[in-house]
């Protein structure tokens, strides 16, 4: 595709119920990252993959979020039991290869946990 | 670990002026880059520049450009003869090259709103 889509662009939750956010990355773009973008803060690192493999999950805040890449492409942030500080944006961004390449970033998804 | 400070959290231009944004950070390596990004009301995410610690020449990109010093640890965004579209919140960031095979996650500021006033 032309850019990292993801989707849903918006999403609102009841406190405890569980979501999955989606990333499409650019075709051929073998890293992928994930980021949460609390309001008015600069993003955060979350999760990285090279391909299929999880490399990197230091920043994910706690045991219930979790992120897959089964096939090294699109890639899914699931969130059990969602709680009111779970609220932020989530940017998606791949790069071509390891290293030094540019991250594209997606346009993210906005999660209201109520 | 590494952090990136971004003090000013408003700035404000007129239409066809010049703007610098500033930032520093903190690490104990050698070898990195540092980058701007813009995010505009959408929330799309865009480079704006970029820039290795080991090259001494300044970055830009058209009406943007870099004053980088990196014994002050500073990496500050200038722009030049600034647009209406320019209005966005900018962040700076920083990654390491260490490693290259491994994480090259990057690390934010907080970030600026920048205001273009016609």
């Amino acid at each position: 595709g032309a850019g990292v889509s993801q989707s849903p662009r918006y999403k609102v939750a009841k406190r405890g119920q569980d979501v999955a956010l989606r990333c499409d990355p650019i075709s051929g773009h073998v890293s992928l990252f994930w980021y949460q973008q609390a309001l008015g803060q600069g993003p955060e690192f979350l999760t990285y993959f090279q391909n299929e493999a999880q490399l990197d999950k230091s920043g994910l805040p706690s045991d219930r979020f979790f992120a897959e890449r089964p096939e090294g492409s699109v890639s899914t942030l699931k969130i059990q039991r969602t709680q009111q500080e779970d609220s932020a944006v989530y940017l998606c961004a791949s790069s071509y290869n390891r290293g030094a390449d540019t991250q594209y970033f997606g346009p993210g998804t906005r999660l209201t946990v109520l | 670990a590494q952090t990136v400070t971004q003090s000013q959290p408003e700035m404000s231009v007129q239409e066809a002026e010049t703007v610098t944004l500033s930032c520093t950070y903190d690490t104990s390596e050698s070898d990195y880059y540092l980058f701007w990004y813009k995010q505009p009301p959408s929330r799309q995410m865009i480079l704006v520049i970029r820039q290795e610690a080991y090259k001494q020449q300044n970055a830009t990109e058209n009406r943007f450009s870099v004053n980088f010093q990196k014994a002050a640890k500073s990496f500050s965004l200038k722009i030049s003869d600034s647009q209406l579209g320019d209005a966005a919140m900018y962040f700076c960031a920083y990654r390491t090259t260490r490693d290259w095979m491994a994480n090259s996650k990057l690390t934010f500021g907080k970030g600026i709103t920048l205001s273009v006033r016609p």
